[in-house]
C-alpha cells in the first residue's frame, strides 16, 4: 500500500513570497502520478498540478513547479509570487497506474497542509 | 469548461436512514470515483467505477455502501443505514483516460443526526 506523508500540518507566509510545501511519499511501484490538489474554503478540489514519476523533467503551471526526486520519494511544491488567492488546504496525493491498464486507481492523499498568505 | 456536478450539496438525514448523493459526471469520461473527507481530516477513496462496474473500493467501503451508474449520465452512492461516522463531505469525481487527470465535484456534505 502507499503512504502520502505532508509533515507541515500548516504555513504562512507574506503575499508575493515564495512558499514551498514538503510531500513524501512510500511505494514499491515504478509508475504512478503524482499529484498536488487545492483546497479552498469553498472545499471544492481543485487540481493545480501533476507529475508522471516516468518524466525526469519537473512540472511547472505558471507561478507553481514541483521538486520531484524520485529516488528519495519526494514531491514538494513551490508556489511562486504568492497572492492572497492561494491560501487554502494543500493536498499531495499519490496514483499508481495498474499493469493491466484499467486506469481505475484511486488517488491516496496526505493529510494536507493549509497554506495561509497574509497581506 | 465542462464540470462534474453533485447534488445535493447539503443533506441532513437521521441515522439509521437510507441516502443517495447523484453525481453527473463529464459526459465523456469513462472512469468515475467516490471521495470522502470526514471534517478536518484528509481525503480518503471509496470507490472505483469502470465499464459499468467497480474496479477498486477501499475498506471503508463496505455493505452499507453501494454505487450505481443509472442512466449512462448520472453516478450515484448509496448509503443504505446511515451512522454518525458517516457525516462527511462525499466529492465524486471523472477521468476520460487512464492518464488524465481527474475532475472533482464541489461535493455533498453529509449530515447524519
Amino acid at each position: 500500500a502507499q503512504t502520502v506523508t505532508q509533515s507541515q500540518p500548516e504555513m504562512s507566509v507574506q503575499e508575493a513570497e515564495t512558499v514551498t510545501l514538503s510531500c513524501t511519499y512510500d511505494t514499491s511501484e515504478n509508475n504512478y502520478y503524482l499529484f498536488w490538489y487545492k483546497q479552498p474554503p469553498s472545499r471544492q478540489m481543485i487540481l493545480v498540478i501533476r507529475q508522471e514519476a516516468y518524466k525526469q523533467q519537473n512540472a511547472t503551471e505558471n507561478r507553481f513547479s514541483v521538486n520531484f526526486q524520485k529516488a528519495a520519494k519526494s514531491f514538494s511544491l513551490k508556489i511562486s509570487d504568492s497572492q492572497l488567492g492561494d491560501t487554502a488546504m494543500y493536498f499531495c496525493a499519490f496514483m499508481k497506474l495498474s499493469a493491466a491498464g484499467g486506469g481505475a486507481d484511486g488517488l491516496t492523499f496526505g493529510k494536507g497542509t493549509h497554506l495561509i498568505i497574509q497581506p | 469548461e465542462p464540470e462534474v456536478t453533485q447534488t445535493p450539496s447539503h443533506q441532513v438525514t437521521q441515522m439509521g436512514q437510507e441516502v443517495i448523493l447523484r453525481c453527473v459526471p463529464i459526459s465523456n469520461h469513462l472512469y468515475f470515483y467516490w471521495y470522502r473527507q470526514i471534517l478536518g481530516q484528509k481525503v480518503e477513496f471509496l470507490v472505483s467505477f469502470y465499464n459499468n462496474e467497480i474496479s477498486e473500493k477501499s475498506e471503508i467501503f463496505d455493505d452499507q455502501f453501494s454505487v450505481e451508474r443509472p442512466d449512462g449520465s448520472n453516478f450515484t452512492l448509496k448509503i443504505r443505514s446511515t451512522k454518525l461516522e458517516d457525516s462527511a463531505m462525499y466529492f465524486c469525481a471523472s477521468r476520460a483516460g487512464q492518464f488524465l487527470g481527474y475532475t472533482f465535484g464541489s461535493g455533498t456534505r453529509l449530515t447524519v443526526v
